[in-house]
């Protein structure tokens, strides 16, 4: 079973739906990142966070520590929005380091 | 603006050559990465370093080997490249190890070994 679990894999919408991805994971995190990745390869990366809600224009990224689950949620979502978004978590590697393990990504195509 | 390069968006080998990836990046930050990326298996950890002449194995090291002579140059080399290391290739860095601290990725290499 992988340690990071996203639904959708794929995700049609039409322009101005609401669409949420969804993550969990099975391990303790100390933090969780929500990134964006468009054709040809660049990945930004949208939050972090470690508890509650985080909010960036219409991106919306919420945490539950307690169930292992995150959700990025995309309000009035336009043909722009349409990228792989990959969720992954922040485990300790050993001793007081870090490393993140990722998710498979979540397709987004979002038509006009 | 923060940065990070990688020294080809797109190359091509034959089986069996040595393949150098190089990857730079601007923002004095002490770790760094190299993930390779497949469809339907995600971003998967094959080196990282955190600090200059430090290196670690991450998930899949075998028929890889990394170099960290500089602070700012983090480099993935192929000893010998076999088509299953056709793949994207992706570096990563970010600051001291602080909890709230964000990886900054840079565009990828897309490798094809033949």
């Amino acid at each position: 079973k992988n340690e990071v679990e996203q639904s959708p894999q794929n995700l049609t919408a039409q322009e101005g739906e609401f669409i949420t991805i969804n993550c969990s994971y099975s391990v303790g995190i100390s933090a969780l990142h929500w990134l964006q990745q468009h054709p040809g390869g660049g990945i930004v990366s949208l939050f972090m966070l470690s508890s509650g809600k985080k909010k960036h224009g219409r991106l919306i990224a919420t945490i539950n520590i307690q169930e292992k689950h995150s959700s990025l949620h995309i309000t009035a979502s336009h043909p722009r929005d349409s990228a792989v978004y990959i969720c992954a978590v922040k485990v300790r590697s050993g001793g007081s380091n870090y490393k993140l393990t990722f998710g498979k990504g979540t397709l987004l195509t979002v038509n006009p | 603006d923060v940065k990070v390069t990688q020294s080809s968006r797109y190359l091509v080998k034959r089986t069996g050559e040595k393949v150098f990836l190089e990857c730079v990046q601007d923002m004095d930050h002490e770790n760094m990465f190299w993930y390779r990326q497949d469809p339907g298996l995600g971003l998967r950890l094959i080196y990282f370093s955190y600090d200059v002449k430090m290196k670690e194995k991450g998930d899949i090291p075998e028929g890889y080997s990394v170099s960290r002579e500089k602070k700012e140059r983090f480099s993935l080399i192929l000893e010998s490249a076999s088509t299953n290391q056709t793949s994207m290739y992706l570096c990563a860095s970010r600051d001291a190890d602080s909890y709230q601290e964000t990886q900054y990725f840079g565009p990828g290499t897309r490798l094809l070994v033949l």
